[in-house]
């Protein structure tokens, strides 16, 4: 069964240009998670959407961010127009919630961002 | 004061030693906790989750605190193959999110 999907792994991009990263979650998962990880700051929680609609969007770092989710099969973040700062790996993640105690996050591979 | 604190570490130790982690919590409406792993460059991976009552898989044993809130996490007969950073997770299932400590990285030596 495949995992998440992240596209393109790895993204060197100008200051200024916009930039678009993609992902595809797990078949049948209902919780679909962006976050970003530097050094300086670890694992942050930019957006989350539950069956497509974005639930909580409180660490979007700035209206340069934005995220959408026209299905449950695709999800995007859209940087624009983008920074030094922004340099980071973005991490997508998908979970289901079910009546368990339980709702493990299952991650993707990244997508490695560059901006000089 | 951040939703989960971890010693980032390193915790450099010799193939075969245990080594513990530990991991606070600020908010007790958590309610799931969880152990992930990360190897360099690559993304969180989840290693276990941990039940009030504690549970074990392996040479991994998980615990929980509530009264203290504090989570650990112990790690028997050490290979080298566990170096990697461990971050701790809580989950408070009404908000759904997901708090993510900042990583303890451990390096196993032979």
């Amino acid at each position: 069964d495949a995992g998440v999907i992240q596209s393109p792994r790895h993204e060197v991009t100008e200051m200024g240009q916009e930039v678009t990263l993609r992902c595809k979650p797990i078949s049948g998962h209902d919780y679909l998670f962006w976050y970003r990880q530097t050094m300086m700051r670890g694992l942050e929680l930019l957006i989350y959407f539950n069956n497509n609609v974005p639930i909580d969007d409180s660490g979007m770092p700035e209206d340069r961010f934005s995220a959408k989710m026209p299905n449950a099969s695709f999800s995007t973040l859209k940087i624009q127009p983008s920074e030094p700062r922004d340099s980071a790996v973005y991490f997508c993640a998908s979970s289901l919630r079910t009546s368990g105690r339980s709702y493990e996050q299952y991650f993707g591979p990244g997508t490695r961002l560059t901006v000089t | 004061r951040k939703e989960v604190e971890q010693d980032p570490g390193p915790f450099n130790v010799p193939e075969g030693a245990t080594v513990a982690f530990n991991c606070t919590y600020s908010n007790s409406a958590s309610q799931s906790f969880f152990w992930y792993r990360q190897d360099c460059r690559k993304e969180p991976k989840l290693l276990m989750s941990v039940y009030s009552s504690g549970n074990e898989d392996g040479r991994f044993t998980a615990q929980l605190n509530r009264a203290s809130q504090y989570i650990s996490l112990l790690i028997r007969d050490s290979k080298l193959s566990d170096s990697a950073t461990y971050l701790c997770v809580v989950n408070r299932h009404n908000f759904n999110k997901f708090y993510f400590g900042s990583g303890t990285k451990l390096n196993v030596k032979p």
